[in-house]
């Protein structure tokens, strides 16, 4: 099975919808994370998680919105979806504690507005 | 502002021909340098963590090197299962956390 998961891994929406996008990890890691790519760009931070009661935006958290429901759990939002944040969503998770700050990532979710 | 600059954007080599990515930095208070490898359609999968200057880092046909302005990731005799999109990211000490990506080289291995 794999460490860390996101669903759904496709999903087509229309413009002005919400969306919730989730993450789940088996690393027993402290820290979560979520970016984006597109075409052409580095991967982007939206937001990170270094613990359930601790998030902090990222470089691109405008429209979107976090929730760290458990430690394994990180979910990211689209309250209001728009067409130019169709894009590639990873979810990724590391290990401070154990001072290890190499990020592991999800396969990724792939977002369509429509 | 923290700038990570990729070189090539993409290599085409054959079946192998040995050769080298570049990875330039600009940040200030580097806590680590990472490599990873990205296949279509799927998450970066992790290779290498460089933590300071002269810092060298091997994995089967790939070796990481770490400068005070760059890191190099060569590629020895490679295969065309090495074909893929190499990134860079670096992590600055301080609060934040997150890391700042370059947008990749994209290699190609041909038979």
């Amino acid at each position: 099975d794999a460490d860390v998961t996101q669903t759904p891994r496709n999903r087509i929406t229309k413009t002005g919808k919400r969306i919730m996008l989730e993450c789940s990890q088996t690393k027993g890691h402290d820290r979560m994370y979520w970016y984006r790519q597109d075409p052409g760009l580095g991967l982007q931070l939206i937001y990170y998680s270094f613990d359930v009661k601790d998030i902090n935006k990222g470089e691109i958290s405008d429209g979107y919105s976090v929730s760290r429901q458990a430690q394994a759990k990180f979910s990211l939002s689209l309250e209001s979806a728009i067409p130019n944040q169709t894009a590639l969503y990873f979810c990724a998770t590391s290990d401070f504690r154990q001072g290890r700050y190499e990020q592991y990532f999800g396969p990724g979710t792939r977002l369509t507005v429509t | 502002e923290d700038q990570v600059t990729q070189s090539p954007e993409a290599l085409r080599l054959q079946e192998g021909e040995s050769s080298s990515l570049n990875c330039s930095y600009t940040v200030s208070g580097l806590r680590g340098l990472f490599w990873y490898r990205q296949d279509p359609g799927k998450g970066p999968e992790f290779l290498f963590t460089l933590y300071s200057a002269g810092e060298e880092k091997e994995k089967e046909r790939l070796k990481a090197t770490l400068t005070k302005k760059e890191s190099f990731l060569h590629i020895t005799a490679p295969k065309p299962e090495d074909s893929a999109t190499y990134l860079c990211a670096v992590q600055v000490g301080g609060g934040a956390d997150g890391l700042t990506f370059g947008k990749g080289t994209h290699l190609i291995i041909q038979p």
